[in-house]
């Protein structure tokens, strides 16, 4: 089966960095993104990497993808109080998404 | 500004009725759509595909004579939950590729939630 895997919840300080994690088992995935979810409301794509890619940064998000280990991994440098949400990773195969668990990620003053 | 759009956002409805969600791609034409399903608290499930102009693909597990998908255009799929009952409450969210983006890129629609009484 394919399980896509990521911690509960991350609480950091405003301004600190936010680093969330995500474990996947299908290696053969060609895209691995990373949704941003408020409450009650629908999924935001953030970013994406190809599998092919090591890393890739956008603003304030690095993205890091380690293959080998099947490990991806989302930064968010500066993090504010508007970053509070559940993040979703996700991996593709052809145009099927499975996600990950969610981390909740808390922002505090 | 919102690529994929839903209606409607919020529904209750009383058990035994059918309710109609649609999923609308917003100047841009999508012969796939897809189906989550999320449950509060938890990771989104694929219900199934919606292919225009032909069935709709449902993953193992969806009975696809209570979820009914209809993809009639290359704009908007409808998701029908017939004789719904409490356990269908659940929060409803539609997908769609987007041309041009990033290849196997999808933007999400804002949701659905349903209520079941």
């Amino acid at each position: 089966g394919e399980d896509v895997e990521q911690s509960l919840f991350l609480s950091v300080r405003e301004g600190d960095s936010s680093v969330i994690n995500c474990t996947y088992t299908d290696s053969s995935s060609t895209y691995l993104y990373w949704y941003k979810q408020e409450p009650g409301a629908g999924l935001q794509l953030l970013t994406y990497i190809f599998s092919n890619m090591d890393m890739k940064q956008d603003q304030r998000l690095t993205v890091l993808l380690n293959k080998k280990d099947k490990h991806l991994s989302l930064r968010i440098a500066d993090t504010q109080t508007g970053d509070s949400a559940i993040y979703f990773c996700a991996e593709s195969k052809g145009n099927k998404l499975t996600f990950g668990t969610g981390t909740q990620l808390k922002v505090e003053l | 500004g919102a690529v994929v759009s839903q209606h409607p956002s919020r529904v209750i409805c009383k058990s035994g009725t059918s309710v109609k969600i649609e999923c609308r791609s917003l100047d841009f034409q999508a012969t796939t759509m897809f189906w989550y399903r999320q449950f509060p608290k938890q990771s989104l499930m694929l219900m199934a595909t919606s292919n225009e102009g032909s069935k709709a693909t449902y993953e193992q597990g969806v009975e696809k004579d209570k979820f009914l998908i209809n993809h009639a255009s290359l704009t908007l799929s409808t998701l029908t939950v017939t004789s719904a009952h409490p356990e269908d409450s659940s929060f409803y969210i539609c997908s769609a590729p987007f041309p041009g983006g990033a290849r196997e890129t999808q933007y999400f629609g804002p949701g659905t939630r349903l209520l079941v009484l």
